[in-house]
């Protein structure tokens, strides 16, 4: 079993739509959680972060840990087609520098 | 302010040859981390430098891998010799003093392929 699992989709939705990116994981000691925006050919592009279980909100973007389920969500609200591009969670333990990261997901905004 | 950025873009070489990536981070981040991605598999950790000390080299693959960041700025990451699993695109990261992941900026990476 991978520490964590990302569907790799493709996912595919029109422009406005809500889109939910999901991923889990088995190692309880992970702490911090991170989604991270790749484009084609570019390098992975920090989006958010979130310390332990909770909420986070930034514009459009909302991330939600759930630690009890090993379950950590982002939510893109009103997708743009500028938001195409592969999703990459990631986590780590605290204080540890080794980023276990999901195998990401490709998100299509169509207009 | 210049982010961190990888040559080459692109290298192919044949199996058994050596090649030599390179890597500068952001000015003044003490932390950088190499990671690759062979095909069909998710991002992976290799070595993680603080300056020019090897803080964390457990994801290196093999002794056919190695890294090195003299003076503690630009590293560099030699595959000697390649073999064709080596494949994959190898992206460098750094982040400053405070070495938490949080903070890490990556480069464009570089695609190495091995015929």
């Amino acid at each position: 079993q991978k520490e964590v699992e990302q569907d790799p989709g493709p996912l595919s939705v029109p422009e406005g739509a809500i889109v939910s990116l999901n991923c889990t994981y088995s190692n309880s000691a992970f702490q911090y959680f991170m989604w991270y925006r790749q484009y084609s050919r570019k390098g992975p592009e920090l989006l958010m972060y979130t310390y332990s279980s909770g909420n986070k909100e930034d514009g459009r973007f909302t991330a939600q840990v759930d630690k009890s389920s090993k379950y950590i969500s982002l939510f893109i609200r009103d997708s743009q087609p500028s938001d195409s591009a592969t999703y990459l969670c990631a986590m780590t333990p605290y204080n540890n520098n080794d980023m276990r990261f999901g195998a990401g997901t490709r998100l299509t905004v169509k207009p | 302010e210049a982010g961190v950025t990888q040559f080459p873009s692109h290298s192919v070489i044949e199996k058994g040859q050596t090649v030599t990536l390179r890597c500068d981070p952001i000015s003044g981040h003490d932390n950088l981390y190499w990671y690759r991605r062979v095909m069909g598999k998710e991002i992976k950790f290799l070595l993680h430098f603080v300056k020019e000390s090897k803080q964390d080299e457990s994801g290196m693959p093999n002794n056919r891998f190695l890294a090195e960041r003299t003076g503690g700025t630009y590293s560099t990451l030699k595959v000697q010799p390649a073999e064709l699993e080596d494949s994959g695109v190898y992206f460098c990261a750094s982040s400053p003093e405070t070495g938490l992941n949080t903070e890490a900026f990556f480069g464009q990476g570089t695609r190495l392929t091995v015929v």
